[in-house]
């Protein structure tokens, strides 16, 4: 059974800076790219980030780009967010979720909720 | 970049179905899509994928209640027979090249 779960997330002031894992289970980690969505409080789906397989190449949002950083390590099957320069508009509920090519996003995590205020 | 449109609501009495679409913008009919289902309180779940020629794949354990279908540009999620739990918020998602879009939802009201 795939698994996801999130951790790292919490109440960060403006200007902070914060990091998410997610933690990967019942399917061969290093085979799947991966992503991070979020949704902040009562709003829609938002993408954030994505990196292929191997970890070579990741994409972000314009919302994020110079502010946020996704990695993996392969060998402990965790995925990372790295959030920098946070925003009060950053609050949100961030998702890990799996990707399958040519499907798109096949299993979500359930959240980890970050929170940028004074 | 594709932009996918979707209406904000749709309500249907309790055994009856209702129709959901997902439209593609301009230059991107023949994209693939996913629909997802989120249930108040709870993260999205993948319901299926949907191609334009219609055929779709779903997810595990994803109802029969669930079909889609597709024309044109639009993308659609059927859901027949409907449950008080299929109240929930529906996306439609898809992809070009690395960059990844989410429809604003639709909102299902089971009546």
């Amino acid at each position: 059974e795939v698994q996801l779960l999130e951790s790292g997330g919490g109440l960060v002031q403006p200007g902070g800076s914060l990091r998410l894992s997610c933690a990967a289970s019942g399917f061969t980690f290093s085979n799947y790219a991966m992503s991070w969505v979020r949704q902040a409080p009562g709003k829609g789906l938002e993408w954030v980030s994505s990196i292929t397989d191997g970890g070579v190449s990741t994409y972000y949002a314009d919302s994020v780009k110079g502010r946020f950083t996704i990695s993996r390590d392969n060998s402990k099957n965790t995925l990372f967010l790295q959030l920098s320069s946070l925003r009060a508009e950053d609050t949100a509920v961030y998702y890990c979720a799996k990707l399958l090519a040519a499907t798109g996003t096949d299993y979500w995590g359930p959240g980890t909720l970050v929170t940028v205020s004074s | 970049q594709p932009v996918l449109t979707q209406s904000s609501s749709a309500s249907a009495s309790l055994g009856s179905s209702v129709k959901l679409t997902c439209t593609l913008s301009r230059g991107h009919s023949n994209y693939i899509i996913a629909w997802h289902q989120q249930q108040p309180g709870k993260a999205p779940r993948h319901l299926m994928k949907l191609e334009g020629s219609g055929s779709y794949n779903k997810g595990s354990g994803v109802p029969d209640r669930f079909s889609g279908s597709s024309s044109g540009a639009g993308r659609y999620l059927t859901i027949s027979n409907l449950q008080s739990e299929d109240e929930a918020d529906y996306y439609c998602e898809t992809w070009d090249g690395n960059t990844r879009v989410f429809g604003t939802g639709t909102k299902v009201t089971v009546l």
